[in-house]
């Protein structure tokens, strides 16, 4: 079965420090992948995405993330973070037809 | 451009009682889903419509969770009766094309049920 998953329940870094968000997918085929920000109270919004070509996506905020098939990955990565970054991630994984689904999400907290 | 919008914000009801939420997506947006998010279960996809009709429903909890599309600018999630386990918070997302595509989602509807 497919499926996304975020090891990371939760991360703590101080602020201007480098961040990389964990995110590992199950398919059998190069899927969709997306990483999405919650901050509190809020809804999702879309950070990045991949669906083919450049394997390392730009996305807003400063993110970027890299999509490495031989590792089944997709992790999120800022050079310096920002304490406004502090916010629940979620990586996601769509395959067509019926089948997308969000990871359990890592919550950053940015450290002044 | 008006994002997704969501009806209501906050809703208080009591157990027993008939809760529905509301949805405006995005104009032109072809594909809307409504998820539920607990701190138990995180993000669930309950349903998703392509062009009004829908195409998963196989994250609908049981036979008390009903929605509806009736058109491209609505769509409802109706709970009856409402039970204190179906608190969470409720979203609704649009895309232009599928859970392939970029999903905006709605501000939620935080459900509290007593």
């Amino acid at each position: 079965a497919q499926s996304v998953t975020q090891p990371d329940i939760h991360i703590t870094v101080s602020e201007g420090a480098s961040l990389e968000l964990r995110c590992n997918y199950s398919y059998g085929a190069t899927p969709y992948l997306f990483w999405y920000v919650q901050s509190p109270g809020q809804g999702l919004q879309l950070l990045l995405k991949y669906f083919s070509g450049d394997t390392l996506v730009q996305g807003i905020k400063g993110f970027e993330a890299e999509f490495k098939r031989s590792q089944s990955s997709f992790n999120l990565r800022k050079p310096s973070v920002h304490w406004s970054d502090a916010a629940e991630y979620f990586c996601a994984v769509g395959a067509g037809g019926n089948q997308f689904y969000f990871g359990t999400g890592t919550s950053l907290t940015v450290i002044p | 451009d008006a994002g997704v919008i969501q009806s209501p914000r906050h809703e208080v009801t009591e157990m027993g009682q008939e809760v529905t939420l509301r949805c405006k997506p995005i104009s032109g947006h072809n594909s809307l889903f409504w998820y539920r998010q607990t701190m138990m279960r995180g993000l669930e996809l309950l349903i998703y419509f392509n062009n009004n009709v829908p195409i998963d429903d196989s994250g609908m909890p049981e036979d008390r969770f009903s929605a509806k599309m009736p058109n491209a600018s609505f769509s409802t999630l109706k709970i009856q009766p409402s039970e204190p386990r179906d608190s969470a918070v409720y979203f609704c997302a649009s895309s232009l094309g599928g859970n392939t595509d970029t999903q905006y989602f709605g501000p939620g509807t935080r459900l509290t049920v007593l």
